[in-house]
Parts: C-alpha cells; structure tokens; sequence
C-alpha cells in the first residue's frame, strides 16, 4: 500500500512559487520524507529530505508540519525546466536496504 | 554523485526473446537496484542487486524472470527474459552510496524496451 498521497496534478506559472503537498498521515518516527522529481525521458533526481524540521536547499524547500502527517515542497521560482513528476516518499533513515518505494507522484506543468 | 552508464540505451525485441542491460557506475557504490517504469507509470522496484550473492526481489518479481548479477562494486546486469510485449518499460538502474548524509539514490537514464 501507498505511503504517501499526492494530487495527481498541478500547474502552475513560471516566475510563481509551486506548492506540492504530500499526505503521510502513517509515517513512523524514526521515517524521513524524501522528494525526487523525474523530468521526462530521465531517470528520477534527489531533491530534499527531511526528518521533522524545515529543510531547504539550492533546489527546494521542504515544509513539515509539526505532526509529521502531511509536507510540502516548494519550488520558489518556478521555471519551465521544472515540469516533471514529483515523487514524495517516506523511508526509515537506518533503512540498510536504502531502497525507495516510489508513489504514483503529481505532474507539475509549470506555464510560460 | 555517480555517474551511472546503460546500455542499451533502447531497444526493440521480438516476443520470446532475451535481453541483458547492463549498468557501469563510475566509482564503488554499496547498493544497487533495479527499477520498472511502464508507460505512463510510476517506478517499480524490481530487485535489489548483491555484490556475489544472488539478488533480492520483491514481491511479483522472480528470478527465472530476470535474473541479475552484480560481481563487483560498479557493475550490474539485468536480464528480461522470454519476452511478451508486457515487457516494454523503461528498466532503470540505480545506486547508493553507504555512509552517505544524504542516503540519496542516483539513477541512469534507463533502457527503454519495446517487445513486439
């Protein structure tokens, strides 16, 4: 069974900040939410993670809410290379396996 | 990062058939695996490769039906055998590195695999 829900779509204007949600409402706590985005025709790409603080980087930032159910990344300026599919995931950090089990993910369109 | 290198890059097979992908990663990882996209899907863990030891599969996913080797630290194979047109996805290669800080996940560009 899925352990994230994500809408199945978005769009959103280039320049404009892209909001993504993501439902983990049955995340453990020793679990961190992972964001990959896959740009057509690629393989998928590392964007962020986090445990239970806010994260950002020179990608993205991640947003937790306090009681770990729910996140959203954000994308600040979005532009057109942004279009792609963003994949919100959950994984033990002391996962030795280190694999990832990949949602369905939301297609974000960003418009000119 | 890692620089990951498939071959082939894609293909076009005939029903019945095998093909072997190959995946070369330009340094020493401690994991690799293999993934499934289907057209128009989401990735789909196949198995985990292991260095000299027989791969781990997830569920629906066998050995008869696709065997993998892994005999040292950069390199990996992929067989898709007795092909159906089922078969076409894009099998993507990927790999960790232990000890990472971020314990990302890098990933090829995948092989494309048509079966007619």
């Amino acid at each position: 069974d899925a352990k994230t829900t994500q809408p199945t779509s978005m769009d959103c204007a280039e320049g404009r900040a892209a909001n993504l949600p993501c439902n983990h409402s049955t995340i453990s706590g020793n679990e961190y939410v992972y964001w990959y985005r896959q740009i057509h025709s690629q393989g998928p790409q590392y964007i962020i993670h986090g445990l239970k603080n806010n994260e950002t980087n020179e990608m993205a930032s991640l947003i937790i809410t306090e009681d770990r159910k729910s996140s959203t990344l954000i994308l600040p300026h979005a532009t057109l290379r942004d279009t792609a599919v963003y994949y919100c995931i959950v994984r033990p950090w002391m996962d030795s396996s280190y694999k990832l089990i990949f949602g369905s993910g939301t297609r974000l369109l960003v418009r000119p | 990062s890692a620089v990951i290198s498939q071959k082939p890059s894609r293909d076009i097979c005939q029903r019945g058939t095998s093909l072997t992908i190959q995946c070369q990663v330009d340094s020493q990882v401690t994991m690799m695996f293999w993934y499934r996209q289907q057209p128009g899907q989401s990735l789909t863990l196949i198995a985990t490769a292991n260095q000299g030891s027989e791969a781990t599969y997830e569920s629906g996913f066998v050995i008869d039906k696709f065997p993998i080797s892994r005999p040292n630290l950069t390199f990996s194979t992929l067989t898709v055998s007795n092909m159906s047109p089922e078969d076409s996805s894009i099998y993507l290669c990927s790999v960790a590195r232990g000890g990472s800080n971020t314990g990302e996940l890098f990933f090829g560009e995948g092989s494309r695999l048509t079966v007619l």
